[in-house]
């Protein structure tokens, strides 16, 4: 069985430009999260998707910040525009229904870089 | 709300040595408590889970915590350090059932 997966693993922009992730979650998965991890702090919660229900974005800095999960299975995180603050590593997360033990299966993450 | 602190933000034993990494949470209700590991250039895996039915949990690659209640704590351990085990470590609890709250992670150096 495939994990999760995520596209592009490294990404290097400038401020100002757009750029989108995408997370492949394991295959049955109806529920998906992104979360990020900036330089030196703790892995933060942005969102959670229930097939392609957004069921919590409360961890969304702000407006720049567009998630979509067409169809229910891929996610794209989309930055517009980009800026300095934005540079960490973004991980998605997919889960079965959520019930105990609320295991999550991570990817490996999109380092993003803006310059 | 929920969180974690894990204190100490890198640890560095000898290999043979213990491994000990601290997490306290903070919960108002019954904790689903989790550990996860980052390998360098690797993503997040998850080392054990604790969900009440045991305090004393056992994960993958030698390493346990225990849930202690009264002390708000779940810290890891391992008996013996291997090369193997240098890597990224994070404490987790879950928060609304839904979304994973971390700790502040703790890179774990073994000296040979």
């Amino acid at each position: 069985e495939a994990g999760v997966t995520q596209f592009p693993s490294h990404s290097v922009i400038e401020k100002g430009q757009t750029v989108t992730l995408r997370c492949d979650p394991i295959s049955g998965h109806d529920n998906l999260y992104w979360y990020r991890r900036v330089m030196g702090k703790e892995i933060k919660f942005l969102l959670h998707f229930v097939k392609e229900s957004k069921q919590d974005e409360s961890g969304m800095p702000n407006n720049r910040f567009l998630a979509e999960r067409t169809g229910g299975t891929y996610s794209t995180l989309k930055v517009q525009p980009a800026e300095l603050e934005d540079s960490g590593v973004y991980f998605c997360a997919s889960s079965q229904p959520p019930k105990p033990p609320y295991e999550q299966y991570f990817g490996p993450g999109t380092r993003l870089t803006v310059t | 709300a929920q969180s974690v602190t894990q204190l100490g933000s890198h640890v560095s034993v000898s290999e043979g040595a213990l491994v000990l990494l601290r997490c306290n949470y903070s919960s108002s209700v019954p904790p689903y408590l989790f550990w996860y590991v980052q390998y360098p250039n690797q993503g997040l895996q998850l080392l054990l889970k604790y969900t009440s039915a045991a305090t004393l949990v056992k994960g993958i690659n030698g390493f346990e915590a225990e849930f202690k209640k009264s002390e708000t704590s779940f810290h890891l351990t391992k008996p013996s350090a291997h090369m193997s085990d240098a890597a990224e470590y994070f404490c987790a609890v879950i928060q609304g059932a839904q979304k994973l709250v971390f700790g502040q992670g703790t890179r774990l150096t073994i000296n040979p």
